[in-house]
């Protein structure tokens, strides 16, 4: 069974880090793009960044909101994916998604069930 | 950026009803449009990829349609378990974003 599971998630402050994880089963993990998508309580879905393969040198694409606070790595070895947030703010308060794409202009076809990520002092 | 524009943000309807939301797109994206379901406090599923594919064990009531700039996603028999919110996405470049959703009630 394919399946995606975030954890990490948890209250910080903001300014603050969290690292968020993607632990994945059930398909070769190496052979995908990864993404990470956001949804703000009540709001709709917000893409935050991708991570290609290795075939594609693990290139990075990030949102404008997260470029230079947020940092998307993996490790195929350990079947993971990461999120590295760094400044948050109160506005990433939200549920963080993992989800799996096959490459390119491709959809995501399987997701994680999300972990809460709370920003506030 | 390419901005998806999606309507009607909320949308009331009896079961049986055949419903369609529309989604727009600022600037071309051929065919690269994915559609997903999204009920309270769980993930989105995709339904629909390249604006008018099933996705492999989705019912055939829906369907999607489009290119270009403006799709259309439709539910032919409105069911009990089709009550969510719907959210179209580009999947054509970066960054990669999704229409503001639908919220499809019951009437």
């Amino acid at each position: 069974e394919v399946q995606l599971v975030e954890s990490g998630g948890g209250l910080v402050q903001p300014g603050g880090s969290l690292r968020l994880s993607c632990a994945v089963s059930g398909f070769t993990f190496s052979d995908h793009y990864m993404d990470w998508v956001r949804q703000a309580p009540g709001k709709g879905l917000e893409w935050v960044g991708r991570t290609r393969n290795k075939g594609n040198s693990y290139t990075t694409e990030y949102a404008a909101s997260v470029k230079g606070r947020f940092t998307i790595s993996r490790d195929d070895s350990k079947n993971s994916l990461y999120l590295q947030m760094n400044s948050l703010k109160t506005e990433d308060t939200a549920v963080y998604y993992c989800a799996r794409t096959i490459g390119g202009a491709e959809p995501m076809d399987v997701w994680g069930q999300g972990t809460t990520v709370t920003v506030s002092s | 950026d390419i901005q998806m524009t999606q309507s009607p943000s909320t949308l009331s309807a009896s079961v049986g009803d055949r419903v369609t939301i529309t989604c727009r797109a600022s600037q071309s994206i051929s065919t690269w449009l994915a559609w997903y379901q999204q009920k309270p406090g769980k993930a989105p599923k995709l339904l629909i990829y390249s604006a008018s594919s099933l996705e492999t064990g989705v019912p055939s009531r829906f369907s999607g349609s489009g290119s270009g700039t403006e799709f259309n996603f439709s539910i032919s028999s409105l069911q009990p378990d089709d009550f969510a919110t719907y959210y179209c996405q580009e999947c054509n470049g970066y960054p990669l974003t999704f229409g503001g959703g639908t919220k499809v009630e019951i009437k």
